[in-house]
């Protein structure tokens, strides 16, 4: 069965770069599907941030748009999330998830909390 | 983007009753939506794809209807372990958008 799992910094400061991992097991990214970003706010608003596909090909939220990186590495079947200048709006429980081939999300880890506070 | 809203932002229903979540969105989705839940904790949980089907595991007391703009997720026969927050979201563009999300609460 596929499994997702965060990990990064837990507390970033105000205008530094917001850096995670997703590390999945028992699949392939580069096998099919997309590879997404999700946060959820404190209050629990959910924003989808944008994926990069088995092709490597990447789509952003454009609010994040000037943002955003999601890159991959392949060898380690690993993908990620990179967020410059972060604010402390950028507070949140990131998510990656793992769509179906349809775009909802099936597969999600289970999230990690990260606090931008100086 | 296509905004979603859950009009009712709490619900309170009787153990063993019925309830019905409603997401309407901005613009018309050609049933291109799911619903999660989610419980305090744990990540959102698929519950119904594609407006109405099911996900393997997913109690038969939660069906999903709907077409349009406007959708709705029932449950019937309310059990303790249904009590979390429920929300839509649209995949029929980018970027894809999440409603508010209802919590469902036990009278």
């Amino acid at each position: 069965d596929v499994q997702l799992q965060e990990s990064g910094p837990g507390l970033v400061k105000p205008s530094q770069s917001l850096s995670l991992t997703c590390t999945v097991t028992g699949y392939s990214i580069t096998s099919d599907y997309a590879w997404n970003w999700i946060r959820q706010f404190p209050g629990n608003k959910l924003e989808w941030m944008g994926y990069i596909s088995y092709s490597g090909s990447t789509s952003y939220n454009p609010s994040l748009k000037s943002r955003i990186s999601i890159t991959r590495d392949t060898s380690k079947n690993q993908f990620f999330l990179q967020l410059n200048s972060v604010t402390t709006e950028d507070t949140a429980t990131y998510y990656c998830a793992r769509t179906v081939g349809t775009p909802w999300f099936a597969y999600w880890g289970q999230g990690t909390l990260v606090t931008v506070s100086a | 983007d296509i905004q979603m809203t859950q009009s009712s932002s709490y619900l309170s229903v009787s153990l063993g009753g019925r309830v019905t979540i409603t997401c309407k969105a901005s613009d018309h989705i050609n049933n291109w939506l799911a619903w999660y839940q989610q419980k305090p904790g744990n990540a959102p949980r698929l519950l119904i794809s594609g407006a109405t089907s099911l996900e393997t595991g997913v109690p038969s007391r939660f069906s999903g209807s709907g077409s349009g703009k406007d959708y709705t997720l029932s449950i019937t026969s309310l059990q303790t372990e249904d009590v979390a927050t429920y929300y839509c979201q649209q995949y029929w563009s980018t970027p894809y958008t999440f409603g508010g999300g209802t919590k469902l609460e036990i009278k």
